[in-house]
Protein backbone atom coordinates (compact mmCIF):
# COMPACT_ATOMS: atom_id res chain seq x y z
CA UNK A 1 0.00 0.00 0.00
CA UNK A 2 1.49 3.45 -0.85
CA UNK A 3 0.31 4.98 2.32
CA UNK A 4 -1.81 8.81 2.18
CA UNK A 5 0.18 10.53 -0.16
CA UNK A 6 0.47 14.54 0.21
CA UNK A 7 1.37 17.14 -2.22
CA UNK A 8 3.00 19.59 -2.12
CA UNK A 9 5.56 18.54 -0.02
CA UNK A 10 6.81 22.31 0.41
CA UNK A 11 4.83 25.79 -0.46
CA UNK A 12 6.48 28.98 -0.43
CA UNK A 13 3.91 31.43 -1.14
CA UNK A 14 2.97 35.28 -0.24
CA UNK A 15 0.89 36.71 1.70
CA UNK A 16 -2.40 37.17 0.33
CA UNK A 17 -2.26 34.17 -2.50
CA UNK A 18 -4.58 31.18 -2.35
CA UNK A 19 -2.83 28.01 -1.44
CA UNK A 20 -4.22 24.61 -2.27
CA UNK A 21 -2.58 21.37 -0.41
CA UNK A 22 -3.94 17.73 -1.59
CA UNK A 23 -4.48 14.59 -0.15
CA UNK A 24 -5.15 10.69 -1.37
CA UNK A 25 -6.04 8.53 1.38
CA UNK A 26 -5.44 5.19 1.88
CA UNK A 27 -7.61 2.77 -0.79
CA UNK A 28 -10.43 1.52 1.68
CA UNK A 29 -9.92 3.86 4.76
CA UNK A 30 -13.30 5.69 5.15
CA UNK A 31 -12.40 8.35 7.22
CA UNK A 32 -10.00 11.19 6.14
CA UNK A 33 -8.20 13.97 8.72
CA UNK A 34 -6.38 17.41 8.26
CA UNK A 35 -4.30 18.13 11.17
CA UNK A 36 -1.73 21.20 11.67
CA UNK A 37 1.29 21.16 13.54
CA UNK A 38 3.53 24.43 14.54
CA UNK A 39 5.91 24.44 17.15
CA UNK A 40 3.88 26.93 19.46
CA UNK A 41 0.22 24.69 19.33
CA UNK A 42 1.39 21.38 18.48
CA UNK A 43 -0.60 19.07 16.63
CA UNK A 44 -4.32 20.43 16.30
CA UNK A 45 -7.41 18.87 14.27
CA UNK A 46 -8.83 21.22 11.42
CA UNK A 47 -11.28 18.89 10.36
CA UNK A 48 -12.47 14.87 9.55
CA UNK A 49 -14.67 13.91 7.05
CA UNK A 50 -16.40 10.14 7.53
CA UNK A 51 -17.45 8.67 3.71
CA UNK A 52 -16.83 12.12 2.40
CA UNK A 53 -18.84 13.85 4.15
CA UNK A 54 -17.61 16.66 6.72
CA UNK A 55 -18.24 15.73 10.31
CA UNK A 56 -16.51 18.35 12.44
CA UNK A 57 -14.75 21.43 11.29
CA UNK A 58 -14.98 23.00 14.75
CA UNK A 59 -11.23 23.07 14.68
CA UNK A 60 -10.91 25.53 11.15
CA UNK A 61 -9.29 28.58 12.41
CA UNK A 62 -11.42 30.84 10.25
CA UNK A 63 -13.33 30.89 6.97
CA UNK A 64 -10.15 31.53 4.85
CA UNK A 65 -9.76 28.19 5.53
CA UNK A 66 -12.10 25.62 3.72
CA UNK A 67 -12.05 21.78 2.73
CA UNK A 68 -13.60 19.34 0.80
CA UNK A 69 -13.73 15.60 -0.17
CA UNK A 70 -15.16 15.16 -3.69
CA UNK A 71 -14.22 11.56 -3.49
CA UNK A 72 -13.24 8.67 -1.53
CA UNK A 73 -9.69 9.21 -2.69
CA UNK A 74 -9.27 13.10 -2.90
CA UNK A 75 -9.68 15.37 -0.67
CA UNK A 76 -8.21 19.27 -0.43
CA UNK A 77 -7.56 22.05 2.34
CA UNK A 78 -7.64 25.49 0.55
CA UNK A 79 -6.18 28.47 2.69
CA UNK A 80 -7.79 32.10 0.66
CA UNK A 81 -6.10 34.53 1.40
CA UNK A 82 -2.99 33.19 2.86
CA UNK A 83 -1.53 34.45 6.29
CA UNK A 84 2.20 34.43 7.40
CA UNK A 85 0.37 32.50 11.14
CA UNK A 86 -0.66 30.14 8.47
CA UNK A 87 2.61 28.88 7.94
CA UNK A 88 2.96 25.21 9.50
CA UNK A 89 3.51 21.54 8.55
CA UNK A 90 -0.22 20.30 7.31
CA UNK A 91 -1.12 16.73 7.64
CA UNK A 92 -4.05 14.94 6.40
CA UNK A 93 -4.36 11.16 7.95
CA UNK A 94 -6.90 8.36 7.17
CA UNK A 95 -8.24 5.85 8.93
CA UNK A 96 -10.47 2.75 8.08
CA UNK A 97 -13.64 1.69 10.29
CA UNK A 98 -12.84 -0.45 13.14
CA UNK A 99 -14.78 -2.03 16.00
CA UNK A 100 -12.38 -0.01 18.14
CA UNK A 101 -10.41 3.72 17.49
CA UNK A 102 -8.55 2.44 14.50
CA UNK A 103 -5.51 3.19 13.41
CA UNK A 104 -4.45 7.06 12.14
CA UNK A 105 -2.52 6.90 9.14
CA UNK A 106 -0.39 9.96 8.20
CA UNK A 107 1.10 11.49 4.99
CA UNK A 108 4.40 13.13 5.39
CA UNK A 109 3.11 16.01 5.90
CA UNK A 110 2.73 19.79 3.48
CA UNK A 111 5.39 22.37 4.98
CA UNK A 112 3.55 25.49 4.09
CA UNK A 113 5.51 28.96 5.16
CA UNK A 114 3.51 32.29 3.88
CA UNK A 115 6.23 35.31 3.46
CA UNK B 1 -4.56 25.20 30.25
CA UNK B 2 -4.00 23.07 27.04
CA UNK B 3 -6.12 19.65 27.28
CA UNK B 4 -2.90 17.79 27.49
CA UNK B 5 0.32 18.62 28.84
CA UNK B 6 3.73 16.85 27.55
CA UNK B 7 6.99 18.12 28.65
CA UNK B 8 9.09 18.98 25.28
CA UNK B 9 12.28 18.10 26.67
CA UNK B 10 14.60 17.40 25.26
CA UNK B 11 15.60 14.29 27.11
CA UNK B 12 18.23 12.76 26.49
CA UNK B 13 19.74 9.31 27.38
CA UNK B 14 22.26 6.21 27.23
CA UNK B 15 22.17 3.31 25.09
CA UNK B 16 20.11 0.76 27.05
CA UNK B 17 18.32 3.20 29.40
CA UNK B 18 14.70 2.92 30.33
CA UNK B 19 13.08 5.84 29.63
CA UNK B 20 9.32 7.19 31.21
CA UNK B 21 7.36 9.29 28.96
CA UNK B 22 4.83 11.66 30.51
CA UNK B 23 1.93 13.64 29.86
CA UNK B 24 -1.50 14.74 31.89
CA UNK B 25 -4.92 15.48 30.38
CA UNK B 26 -8.11 17.47 31.97
CA UNK B 27 -10.68 16.05 30.08
CA UNK B 28 -12.50 13.61 32.18
CA UNK B 29 -14.26 12.47 29.11
CA UNK B 30 -11.27 11.06 27.25
CA UNK B 31 -11.73 6.77 26.92
CA UNK B 32 -8.84 6.42 23.76
CA UNK B 33 -5.26 7.18 24.58
CA UNK B 34 -2.45 6.87 22.31
CA UNK B 35 1.42 7.39 21.63
CA UNK B 36 2.61 8.33 18.26
CA UNK B 37 6.23 8.60 17.21
CA UNK B 38 7.62 11.11 14.88
CA UNK B 39 11.04 11.18 13.37
CA UNK B 40 12.10 14.64 11.85
CA UNK B 41 10.36 15.74 9.13
CA UNK B 42 8.53 12.77 8.63
CA UNK B 43 4.22 11.95 9.74
CA UNK B 44 3.44 10.75 13.25
CA UNK B 45 3.24 6.76 13.48
CA UNK B 46 1.25 4.78 15.91
CA UNK B 47 3.00 3.45 18.57
CA UNK B 48 0.49 2.51 21.55
CA UNK B 49 -3.35 2.64 21.89
CA UNK B 50 -4.96 1.75 25.08
CA UNK B 51 -8.56 2.30 25.79
CA UNK B 52 -9.76 3.36 29.29
CA UNK B 53 -7.20 2.78 32.40
CA UNK B 54 -4.91 0.19 32.44
CA UNK B 55 -1.34 -1.01 30.85
CA UNK B 56 -0.47 -2.61 27.30
CA UNK B 57 2.91 -4.15 26.55
CA UNK B 58 4.52 -4.32 23.12
CA UNK B 59 7.87 -5.40 23.05
CA UNK B 60 10.06 -2.93 24.43
CA UNK B 61 7.46 -0.36 24.81
CA UNK B 62 4.38 -0.59 27.85
CA UNK B 63 1.96 2.23 27.97
CA UNK B 64 -0.20 3.09 31.00
CA UNK B 65 -3.40 4.83 31.54
CA UNK B 66 -4.04 5.69 35.32
CA UNK B 67 -7.78 7.59 34.58
CA UNK B 68 -8.11 8.50 38.34
CA UNK B 69 -4.70 10.68 38.45
CA UNK B 70 -5.52 11.59 34.47
CA UNK B 71 -2.24 10.62 34.10
CA UNK B 72 -0.54 8.74 30.78
CA UNK B 73 2.65 7.47 30.17
CA UNK B 74 5.03 5.07 27.56
CA UNK B 75 8.01 3.40 29.13
CA UNK B 76 10.95 2.23 26.35
CA UNK B 77 13.14 -0.59 27.66
CA UNK B 78 16.14 -1.17 26.45
CA UNK B 79 16.42 2.65 24.50
CA UNK B 80 18.08 2.29 21.51
CA UNK B 81 19.52 5.40 19.01
CA UNK B 82 16.82 4.23 16.71
CA UNK B 83 14.44 5.11 18.97
CA UNK B 84 15.48 8.88 18.45
CA UNK B 85 12.61 10.93 17.59
CA UNK B 86 8.94 13.09 19.34
CA UNK B 87 6.68 10.84 21.19
CA UNK B 88 3.35 12.41 21.01
CA UNK B 89 0.92 11.51 23.80
CA UNK B 90 -2.78 11.92 22.77
CA UNK B 91 -6.67 11.75 24.38
CA UNK B 92 -9.61 11.87 22.80
CA UNK B 93 -13.70 10.30 22.49
CA UNK B 94 -15.52 9.47 19.64
CA UNK B 95 -13.96 6.26 19.10
CA UNK B 96 -10.75 8.48 18.54
CA UNK B 97 -11.98 10.73 15.79
CA UNK B 98 -11.06 13.62 17.92
CA UNK B 99 -7.72 12.91 19.35
CA UNK B 100 -5.98 15.80 21.63
CA UNK B 101 -1.97 15.45 21.30
CA UNK B 102 0.45 16.81 23.68
CA UNK B 103 3.06 18.98 22.59
CA UNK B 104 5.47 16.05 22.41
CA UNK B 105 8.44 15.76 23.70
CA UNK B 106 11.87 15.04 21.95
CA UNK B 107 14.09 12.04 23.05
CA UNK B 108 17.41 11.31 22.21
CA UNK B 109 19.52 7.91 22.59
CA UNK B 110 23.27 8.35 22.86
CA UNK B 111 25.55 5.44 21.44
Amino acid sequence: DAGVIQSPRHEVTEMGQEVTLRCKPISGHDYLFWYRQTMMRGLELLIYFNNNVPIDDSGMPEDRFSAKMPNASFSTLKIQPSEPRDSAVYFCASKRTSRDTGELFFGEGSRLTVL
Amino acid sequence: QKEVEQDPGPLSVPEGAIVSLNCTYSNSAFQYFMWYRQYSRKGPELLMYTYSSGNKEDGRFTAQVDKSSKYISLFIRDSQPSDSATYLCAGGMEYGNKLVFGAGTILRVKS
